[in-house]
């Protein structure tokens, strides 16, 4: 059972623009994650944001967690042409020792 | 640096055949897991392991079995292939904890079943 869910599922910008990506969710959780695809490969880490927190910041990236709207974003600042991959949210439920994911973003950043 | 590394990056079997995945880390995790990802419906679970010889199942472990006979290997074992087990399937590790960490994921294996 799916518990993430990204919103939009395509998302096509130009370089040097910053591109939002969010999440939804349906049940409490420990801990939001985010994730990156590359096409045909396995997925990175980027960044992991706790239910207690409410903004995180990595470099070009900024998550935000709203518990109360049970969603997250991801912003991505001045894209490059190497952003162009899937992102994933994923949850940890309360109690769970595993995570859920959804079906993802596909972002394009045009050269 | 984690590494996870899987046995093949592409596989190709025929329709009944028994399939081995491997799945090899090295950071000394004690949670390793198989996903695989499928077009349009994002990543699922099909086994986690929390130890050596335990497992659980995840959202659709039928058709599939998982071996933990060492702490860093986990093996995902398709008894007989089917061509509905076609798809990208990836190996994950992370620290123990109630969904507390990070996973660390394997470059995945392309499966095809004809």
């Amino acid at each position: 059972s799916q518990q993430g869910e990204e919103d939009p599922q395509a998302l096509s910008i130009q370089e040097g623009e910053n591109a939002t990506m969010n999440c939804s969710y349906k049940t409490s959780i420990n801990n939001l994650q985010w994730y990156r695809q590359n096409s045909g490969r396995g997925l990175v880490h980027l960044i992991l944001i706790r239910s207690n927190e409410r903004e995180k910041h990595s470099g070009r990236l900024r998550v935000t967690l709203d518990t109360s709207k049970k969603s997250s974003s991801l912003l991505i600042t001045a894209s490059r042409a190497a952003d162009t991959a899937s992102y994933f949210c994923a949850t940890a439920k309360t109690g769970a020792n595993n995570l859920f994911f959804g079906t993802g973003t596909r972002l394009t950043v045009i050269p | 640096d984690v590494k996870v590394t899987q046995s093949s990056r592409y596989l190709v079997k025929r329709t009944g055949e028994k399939v081995f995945l491997e799945c090899v880390q090295d950071m000394d995790h004690e949670n390793m897991f198989w996903y695989r990802q499928d077009p349009g419906l994002g990543l699922r679970l099909i086994y986690f392991s929390y130890d050596v010889k335990m497992k659980e199942k995840g959202d659709i472990p039928e058709g599939y079995s998982v071996s933990r006979e060492k702490k860093e290997r986990f093996s995902l074992i398709l008894e007989s292939a089917s061509t509905n087990q076609t798809s990208m399937y990836l190996c994950a590790s992370s620290l123990s904890g109630f969904g507390h960490y990070e996973q660390y994921f394997g470059p995945g294996t392309r499966l095809t079943v004809t």
